[in-house]
């Protein structure tokens, strides 16, 4: 299909680590974001990585790419009640065009 | 910061009413996206232009819906007439345009059409 797709829903407890997993479907896609959505406001980029990588890290966030699957996910280290929010994973195929997914909602309780 | 900026943040009015969203991309970015967020269907892209030309408007139902930039600094969404089913969170993205260079989104209208 032409989805990307993304689990709906994630709870996890504050400290723990989070890891969101999304699947994408266009192997010829470069680069691959994730946005974060808070309540009321627009998405904000997070972090991205090049197809051509394995893996990213930027403080708590790592993000995996797995290529052969096209699997990508974004782990949350030491995650805070801040970090709740919708995360939305995203490929681009082409004039900075993104395709995105339906967006996971992390729900970080105390 | 720059920010991509959206006008109105809310904008609440009845069916058949024409309803006009602005926004301003970010100074010297040469594309611009909008999107339509709903529950049910997600993150959806309407059009998108480059250097103030539509480069795919495919996302949009022409019938009602019309994308605009008419100069470098605005970009404009309008509806007419609207309808109850386009209630939806409307966001605007501007972008350098190149690969690696993210879009940048704005806070968005939420429109609710009664």
């Amino acid at each position: 299909g032409e989805d990307v797709e993304q689990s709906l829903f994630l709870s996890v407890r504050e400290g723990d680590s989070s890891v969101i997993n999304c699947t994408y479907t266009d192997s010829s896609s470069t680069y691959l974001y994730w946005y974060k959505q808070e309540p009321g406001a627009g998405l904000q980029l997070l972090t991205y990585i090049f197809s051509n990588m394995d893996m990213k890290q930027d403080q708590r966030l790592t993000v995996l790419l797995n290529k052969k699957d096209k699997h990508l996910s974004l782990r949350i280290a030491d995650t805070q009640t801040g970090d709740s929010a919708i995360y939305f994973c995203a490929e681009e195929r082409g004039y900075s065009t993104l395709t995105f997914g339906k967006g996971t909602m992390l729900l970080v309780s105390p | 910061d720059a920010r991509v900026t959206q006008t109105p943040r809310h904008k609440v009015t009845e069916m058949g009413q024409e309803v006009t969203m602005r926004c301003q991309p970010i100074l010297g970015h040469n594309t611009v996206f909008w999107y339509r967020q709903t529950m049910m269907q997600g993150l959806e892209l309407l059009a998108y232009f480059r250097n103030r030309a539509p480069l795919d408007d495919s996302g949009m139902p022409k019938d009602r819906f019309s994308a605009e930039m008419p100069d470098a600094t605005l970009a404009t969404l309008k509806i007419q007439p609207s309808e109850p089913r386009d209630s939806a969170v409307y966001f605007c993205a501007s972008g350098p345009g190149q690969a690696n260079q993210p879009q940048h989104f704005g806070d968005g209208t939420r429109l609710s059409i009664l």
